[in-house]
């Protein structure tokens, strides 16, 4: 199985900083990843696929990039609503897998 | 308006068999690859099975295979998942999760609000 690995596991920061997220694939998935949130008590969504595109109607603050095995995901300017934990999820191979997830809280 | 509907959780012993049930609205259901996805108390989200639009295909997570069976009947545009010998690890927030494309899964880009499953004596 593919392991990912996300780093930080849990961040705080201020409204308006730039906050980084990565994700280390256990081998070579190209860009078979997508970025997900998952609010306090509610379902995960789905907020960048194939490594760097955003879903329609997802904030442009929310961004995502690399290839290979390593990769990140950026929130451009912290936002109060942007309280939530984030994790990424391979699709190169099954069984799917997810990153361990990285809580991001206010200063 | 995409809607999963999940229903089916509760309290179980450890040993004992439930049935989720995930009822569809919105679009075109059999299209779509379907998953599970549970979230167990405090942690992080762990991929359970999949199955094709059609039925046809499935996939199951090392922990899942074996003992939980996915299905769908989309007639209802329902997917169910069938999970036997539970034990206490299983206790979790199940949610149902639409692919947006196809088999195999990839990408999920509607999800339930998932049903809470407690296995306990």
């Amino acid at each position: 199985d593919i392991q990912m690995t996300q780093s930080p596991s849990s961040l705080s920061a201020s409204v308006g900083d730039r906050v980084t997220i990565t994700c280390q694939a256990s081998q070579d998935i190209t860009n078979y990843l997508n970025w997900y949130q998952q609010k306090p008590g509610e379902a995960p969504k789905l907020l960048i696929y194939g490594a760097s595109n955003l879903k329609t109607g997802v904030p442009s603050r929310f961004s995502g990039s690399g290839s290979g095995t390593d990769f990140s995901f950026t929130i451009s300017s912290l936002q109060p609503e942007d309280v939530a934990t984030y994790y990424c999820q391979q699709y190169d191979d099954l069984p799917l897998t997810f990153g361990g997830g990285a809580k991001v809280e206010i200063k | 308006e995409v809607q999963l509907l999940e229903s089916g959780g509760g309290l179980v012993q450890p040993g004992g068999s439930l049935r989720l049930s995930c009822a569809a609205s919105g679009f075109t259901f059999s299209s779509y690859a379907m998953s599970w996805v549970r979230q167990a108390p405090g942690k992080g989200l762990e991929w359970v099975t999949a199955i094709s639009g059609s039925g046809r295909s499935t996939f199951y997570a090392h922990s899942a295979k074996g003992r939980f069976t996915v299905s769908r009947d989309n007639s209802r545009d329902t997917v169910y998942l069938q999970m036997n010998s539970l034990r206490a690890e299983d206790t979790a927030v199940y949610y149902c999760a639409k692919d947006d494309g196809g088999w195999p899964p990839s990408k999920f880009d509607y999800w339930g609000q998932g049903t809470r499953v407690s296995v306990s004596s």
